[in-house]
């Protein structure tokens, strides 16, 4: 089983739709927990961290089930700009161990 | 700050040539990181440095060499390019603990003829 897994997509939904992924990761040490967002031919960019009681920034919200070991990000009132490819982001030993991303699921929302 | 930036941003190659990628980080982060990005493949962990002085393999560390002589440097050498090695490269960099993401700079891509 790959440490991190994600639905690569395509994910394509019309604008002003609820759009949700999950990601699944293996290490049930994991200690923190990451969405980042990267736009074609660009770098990655820390969209938010996830925190075990939740989290919510304006319209993105982000989930954490330690005990089903999975981790959400939902999206509300999808806009034209959110369309990119979001990424999973586990650290899976705590400490000084790189953080392992998941292959990303691309999202297109369409006017 | 500028966070990290990468030079050069574009470079083309011939098969055995050298070459070296400089990352540089103004925050005084403890850990850099270079990855590469290939099409399908995601990003993956090439070498790693937890601190000055400090480097360790990542996942594809074949074909590459590092140093972090300076806190705010981490050097990515290729002895002898192949086309293989055609990727966009990445650089990060992160505080020292484990609930902080990393930062990262905007790409290299290198093609290798």
């Amino acid at each position: 089983r790959k440490e991190v897994e994600q639905d690569p997509g395509p994910f394509n939904v019309p604008e002003g739709a609820t759009v949700a992924f999950n990601c699944t990761y293996s290490n049930s040490a994991s200690q923190s927990f990451f969405w980042y967002r990267q736009d074609c031919r660009k770098e990655p960019k820390l969209l938010m961290s996830v925190y075990s009681s939740g989290n919510e920034d304006g319209r993105f919200t982000a989930q954490l089930n330690r005990a089903s070991q999975y981790i959400s990000l939902l999206i509300r009132d999808s806009k034209l700009s959110d369309s990119a490819t979001y990424l999973c982001v586990v650290n899976t030993i705590s400490g000084n161990t790189p953080l392992v991303f998941g292959k990303g699921t691309r999202l297109s929302v369409i006017a | 700050n500028a966070g990290v930036t990468q030079t050069p941003k574009f470079r083309v190659l011939k098969t055995g040539q050298s070459m070296t990628l400089l990352c540089a980080q103004d925050m005084n982060h403890e850990y850099m990181y270079w990855y590469r990005q290939d099409p399908g493949m995601g990003l993956r962990l090439i070498h790693y440095s937890v601190g000055e002085g400090t480097t360790a393999k990542g996942e594809v560390p074949d074909g590459y060499n590092v140093s972090r002589l300076k806190k705010q440097n981490f050097l990515l050498g290729l002895e002898s390019a192949a086309p293989s090695q055609t990727s966009v490269y990445f650089c990060a960099s992160r505080a020292g603990t484990a609930n902080y993401g990393y930062t990262f700079g905007s790409g290299t891509r290198l093609t290798v003829v």
